[in-house]
């Protein structure tokens, strides 16, 4: 059964500081790893779509990295700001289907 | 564009009663697929259809039937609603199966059974 960790489940942290949490994924058969952000009361919307061992995506604060050897990926915020509160999903892909596998998130609560 | 609408926001329905959530999306996409999402627990795929004609059962297909007969639509029907039912449902959908491309999400629809 393929299973995708978040850690940790949630974080508060204080304006200004910055943060990384992770998301853990088999390493075998790997095909592609996606970050989501979903604000409470929206639906998720992407941030990244990662598909190589060592990349590092940008957006903004964001960023993101990647290692499918051994199969995690972090996602950074810099300087973090309140509208970056909240859940930051990742989600999964074998090559041999087209499922994605879900994380539970990390729900990020930002201090003023 | 309006993207990925669902329809409708919220539903309430009593045991054994069916229905169907409306799924659509004006981008052309070729992937679309069907979660619910339940506290403490991540996304869970329903089915999925990777074009007109094509359906798939995801991780959780038990209790509902989609069919994708346009590009467009990907309706999802409750066959007969159960109390484990309850919960929040997303349309979302891609350009392509290949999985290399983000997933575009419409608003959700909120259900309840009693």
């Amino acid at each position: 059964i393929l299973n995708v960790e978040q850690s940790p489940q949630s974080l508060h942290v204080q304006e200004g500081d910055s943060t990384n949490f992770t998301c853990s994924f088999p390493s075998s058969n790997f095909y592609a790893l996606h970050w989501y952000r979903w604000e409470t009361a929206k639906s998720p919307e992407a941030l990244f779509v990662m598909t190589l061992n060592g990349d590092e995506k940008k957006k903004g604060r964001i960023s993101a990295t990647l290692n499918t050897k051994e199969g995690y990926s972090y996602l950074y915020i810099k300087g973090s700001q309140p509208e970056d509160s909240a859940t930051y999903l990742c989600a999964f892909r074998v090559d041999s289907n087209y499922q994605l596998i879900w994380g539970a998130g990390t729900k990020l609560i930002i201090k003023p | 564009n309006a993207g990925v609408t669902q329809t409708p926001k919220f539903q309430v329905l009593k045991t054994g009663q069916s229905m169907t959530l409306q799924c659509a999306q004006d981008m052309n996409h070729e992937y679309m697929s069907w979660y619910r999402q339940d506290p403490g627990m991540g996304l869970r795929l329903i089915h999925y259809s990777v074009g007109a004609g094509i359906t798939d059962q995801g991780e959780v297909p038990n209790g509902y039937n989609v069919s994708r007969s346009t590009t467009e639509d990907f309706p999802l029907r409750l066959l007969s609603a159960a109390p484990s039912q309850t919960s929040v449902y997303f349309c979302a959908s891609s350009y392509s199966r290949q999985g290399r491309n983000e997933q575009f999400f419409g608003p959700g629809t909120r259900l309840t059974v009693l």
